[in-house]
């Protein structure tokens, strides 16, 4: 059963332009939430995060939005550059629990049209 | 530069081979991790170490062992490779047992034929 749903694959947006990539969890439990964007052949690097007593996070070009009630976070990416194509993993973390490790989703590629 | 260190970048193994992934990080965390992605899967944990000398098991430990050697290094084995274990491996570690702010390697494409 898949703890976090990235339920689009891929994304295709114009440079310039605003990216908004999805995630939703099932597990109440997760109470820190993460990005982390990947290039092919390279390792994931992490991105940005936020802990659910909060609802928005913001980084330069990078903004996450979380909704505890609907069990949602958005990745908000402003303006879209070329270099932002790449796979975006979100990841969820259960701080309290017994187990150790990130819960992430099957990631969404962004694709930054010129 | 910091940061993880995994060997091989690729191997190819036959069913029924064993060997092992290295992995090693020079910014001193406690917690270290093993991940496999598979394409449609995401990441998926194989096993982590919370601290030097403890390990436990992720979500898809079969088929694997793991050893925390010292601080620094973190080793993944395959004792009997199968074509399932076909994959790319990603070692992690992170500063704190709440595993914020992973630092992953570039990982390890390993085919089992």
């Amino acid at each position: 059963d898949q703890q976090v749903k990235q339920n689009s694959p891929s994304l295709s947006v114009q440079e310039g332009r605003i990216s908004i990539l999805n995630c939703d969890y099932t597990n109440s439990m997760f109470d820190y939430f993460l990005w982390y964007k990947k290039y092919p052949a390279e390792g994931p690097t992490f991105l940005i995060s936020i802990s659910s007593i909060k609802d928005k996070n913001e980084d330069g070009r990078f903004t996450v939005f979380l909704n505890k009630s609907a069990k949602h976070l958005s990745l908000h990416i402003v303006p879209s550059q070329p270099g932002d194509s790449a796979v975006y993993f979100c990841a969820a973390l259960d701080s309290g629990g017994g187990a150790d490790g990130l819960t992430f989703g099957k990631g969404t590629h962004l694709i930054i049209q010129p | 530069n910091a940061g993880v260190t995994q060997t091989p970048k690729f191997q190819v193994l036959k069913t029924g081979q064993s060997m092992t992934l290295q992995c090693a990080q020079d910014m001193n965390h406690n917690s270290m991790y093993w991940y496999r992605q598979d394409p449609g899967m995401g990441l998926r944990l194989i096993y982590y170490s919370a601290s030097e000398g403890t390990t436990d098991k992720g979500e898809v430990p079969n088929g694997y062992n793991v050893s925390r050697l010292n601080k620094r290094e973190f080793s993944l084995r395959l004792e009997s490779a199968a074509p399932s274990q076909t994959s790319v491996y990603f070692c992690a570690s992170s500063p704190a047992r709440q595993g914020r702010g992973y630092t992953f390697g570039s990982g390890t494409r390993l085919t089992v034929v």
